[in-house]
């Protein structure tokens, strides 16, 4: 069964930083691109970012581009976001979510739980 | 960006009705469209990818279809465990985007 086990979500102050991971298990975790998406409290869904199989590819939202880092450690099993700079807009709940792919085809076949990051002063 | 306009944004049924959501995308897609359900404090689940194609383990009361822009989610027969949120995505470039959801409720 795919698992997909998030940690690392809080309150932070705007310009502060945070890191979200993702413990992956129940697939080969190198085998398949990864993405993060968020939800902003009664706001739709909005993709954040994608890392293909291989750390060497990785795409982002433009309302993240130069402020987030996505990485994965596939000797560990693990995702991250790196979150820098963070904004008010930045509020959201964050998904870990696997795609059917190792470079991506855009389909997310499962997420993890969620993890609320909420930025205020 | 591609837009991806859904509709209706909400409504009401009874168990057993039919239900049909519409996905509408600004430009043409193919077939490159998802659909997803989303139950509260909850994580979402993949119903449908390729427009039509039904994942494993999802009830053959849903079904999809559509091509180009315009695309339909269509359940059967309503049971109570399907009160839940929906919402479709385009698969077919980066940004990859979703659709504003629609929320089916208890009649």
């Amino acid at each position: 069964e795919v698992q997909l086990v998030q940690s690392g979500g809080g309150v932070v102050p705007p310009g502060g930083s945070l890191r979200l991971s993702c413990a992956a298990s129940g697939f080969t975790f190198d085998d398949y691109a990864m993405h993060w998406v968020r939800q902003a409290p009664g706001k739709g869904l909005e993709w954040v970012s994608l890392i293909n199989w291989s750390e060497g590819s990785t795409q982002y939202a433009d309302s993240v581009k130069g402020r987030f880092t996505i990485s994965r450690d596939n000797s560990k099993n693990f995702l991250y976001l790196q979150m820098n700079s963070l904004r008010v807009e930045d509020t959201a709940l964050y998904y870990c979510v696997k795609d059917i792919r190792r470079v991506t085809f855009g389909v997310f076949d499962s997420w993890g739980q969620g993890t609320l990051v909420t930025v205020s002063s | 960006d591609i837009q991806m306009t859904q509709s209706p944004s909400s409504l009401s049924a009874s168990a057993g009705d039919r239900v049909t959501i519409t996905c509408r995308a600004s430009q043409t897609i193919s077939s490159h469209l998802n659909w997803y359900q989303h139950k509260l404090g909850k994580a979402p689940r993949l119903l449908i990818s390729f427009a039509s194609t039904l994942e494993s383990g999802v009830p053959s009361r849903f079904s999809g279809s559509g091509s180009g822009t315009d695309f339909t989610l269509t359940i059967s027969s309503l049971q109570p465990e399907d009160f839940a949120s929906y919402f479709c995505q385009q698969a077919f470039s980066s940004p990859w985007t979703f659709g504003q959801g629609t929320k089916v409720e208890m009649k």
